[in-house]
């Protein structure tokens, strides 16, 4: 199994300041197509999770363009430009490439 | 609007089998992979088994061959049983949708249940 590692699990971040969170995984995401298979979520206090990001920097639709992914092969990185009240939750990376799916442990945002 | 909607029994005894349901509102199941996925306090997020409208299964390895994921595409539903089921199977579960792409994988799950609690105790 991919395994997948983020960091830091914690992030304290004030309102108006940007954020980053990393994701590492033990193989290259990277598809023959030349397209990364890394989701990332948000899971906001209380709810199920919803899709940010996938094929590692493309928005999912009505997502804020605050947020942002990049990265290829095995490093990724997710940024927010200017946090908001409403980005508090946890964020998991995730690879899509080969099952099982596998998911990072999760990083805490918090204002 | 695609909605997810879902329904179990939310308490089992150790070696019964787990049985959830997944009703597929404002859209079909033709053209998707639908997956349910668990999320407990010890493990995280773990993905169990994706299905596609044609009924091909996948299923994770790490679950031993516990878990059965079926369709109906009369009732556009997805069901999940996992057998012989643990305390370790404590977890809230959540079905998903996600789109497939040409390469055979998926672009993310844009659609999620509400997710079901789901305890294990004698």
């Amino acid at each position: 199994d991919i395994v997948m590692t983020q960091s830091p699990l914690s992030l304290p971040v004030p309102p108006g300041e940007p954020a980053s969170i990393s994701c590492r995984s033990s193989q290259s995401l990277l598809h023959s197509n030349g397209h990364n298979y890394l989701d990332w979520y948000l899971q906001k206090p209380g709810k199920s999770p919803q899709v940010l990001i996938y094929l590692g920097s493309t928005r999912a639709p009505g997502v804020p363009d605050r947020f942002s992914g990049s990265g290829s092969g095995t490093d990724f990185i997710l940024k927010i430009s200017r946090v908001e009240a409403e980005d508090i939750g946890i964020y998991f990376c995730m690879q899509a490439l080969q099952t099982p799916r596998t998911f990072g442990q999760g990083t805490k945002l918090e204002i | 609007q695609v909605q997810l909607q879902q329904w179990g029994a939310g308490l089992l005894k150790p070696s019964e089998t787990l049985s959830l349901t997944c009703a597929v509102s404002g859209g079909s199941l033709s053209g998707y992979y639908w997956s349910w996925i668990r999320q407990s306090p010890g493990k995280g997020l773990e993905w169990i088994g994706e299905i596609n409208y044609s009924g091909t299964t996948n299923n994770n390895p790490s679950l031993k061959s516990r878990a059965s994921i079926s369709i109906d595409t009369s009732k556009n539903q997805l069901s999940l049983n996992l057998n012989s089921v643990t305390a370790a199977d404590t977890a809230v579960y959540y079905c998903a949708r996600a789109r497939p792409s040409s390469s055979g994988t998926t672009l993310g799950f844009d659609y999620w249940g509400q997710g079901t609690l789901v305890t294990v105790s004698s």
